[in-house]
């Protein structure tokens, strides 16, 4: 079985500074990981994915990942947050030939001006 | 335009009733979900449909009953409501063929129970 933990429930940051979000993931077989962004009353949207390759990922609004699989991680960074970053972020694993994706608990990430 | 519709986007209800959510995608994606996140944000897979046909189904109350007409629409109904059902329940569609790559997701259904 396949499982996702976010150390960090809630992480609050200083806008222009760096941050990273935590992520590490269970599973015995080979994995697809994902990273989605949630803003307030809004539906799920994706940030980046690492399916193979190279495991540093960049994704949209200035997000990148690095898959690590040695510790079975794969923390999101931005190197300097805006306000409008502000949201709930999740991480999730999909094993190879599975259709389940599993979500993370989630982070949420507050930016303080 | 957009790729995944959800109706209604919120809906409030009393103890009891049965209601449904309908999903529809114009991805032309062949495989269909329903997720449910709770009051804590965590989000917990349902159902999922490929091409009409049952291919996920997790442990949930039988009040629940997904229906795929066809392979762009999941509808998912509920009866007898109970309080614990209030939630917010997201659609989502991938595509199997490609390795189910990438999931777009409604912008969810935010159930009240009264």
């Amino acid at each position: 079985a396949q499982s996702v933990t976010q150390l960090d429930s809630q992480v609050p940051v200083f806008e222009e500074a760096p941050v990273e979000l935590r992520c590490n993931y269970s599973s015995s077989v080979s994995v697809y990981l994902f990273w989605y962004v949630q803003y307030p009353n809004q539906g799920l949207q994706l940030l980046l994915k690492y399916l193979s390759g190279s495991t540093l990922v960049k994704g949209i609004n200035g997000f990148e990942a690095e898959f690590n699989k040695s510790q079975t991680s794969f923390h999101l960074r931005k190197p300097s947050v805006h306000i409008s970053d502000t949201a709930e972020y999740f991480c999730a694993v999909r094993n190879f030939g599975n259709e389940k994706l599993t979500f993370g608990t989630g982070t949420r990430l507050t930016i303080i001006p | 335009d957009t790729a995944v519709s959800q109706t209604p986007k919120y809906l409030v209800t009393q103890m009891g009733n049965d209601k449904s959510i309908k999903c529809e995608q114009n991805l032309g994606h062949d495989t269909m979900y329903w997720y449910k996140q709770d009051s804590k944000k965590f989000l917990k897979i349902m159902f999922s449909y490929n091409n009409k046909e049952l291919i996920i189904n997790e442990t949930v109350p039988n009040r629940f009953s997904p229906k795929s007409p066809d392979k762009a629409h999941l509808n998912l109904h509920i009866n007898s409501l109970e309080l614990g059902d209030s939630a917010v329940y997201f659609c989502a569609s991938s595509q199997r063929a490609g390795g189910y790559y990438g999931y777009t997701f409604g912008s969810g259904t935010r159930l009240t129970v009264v």
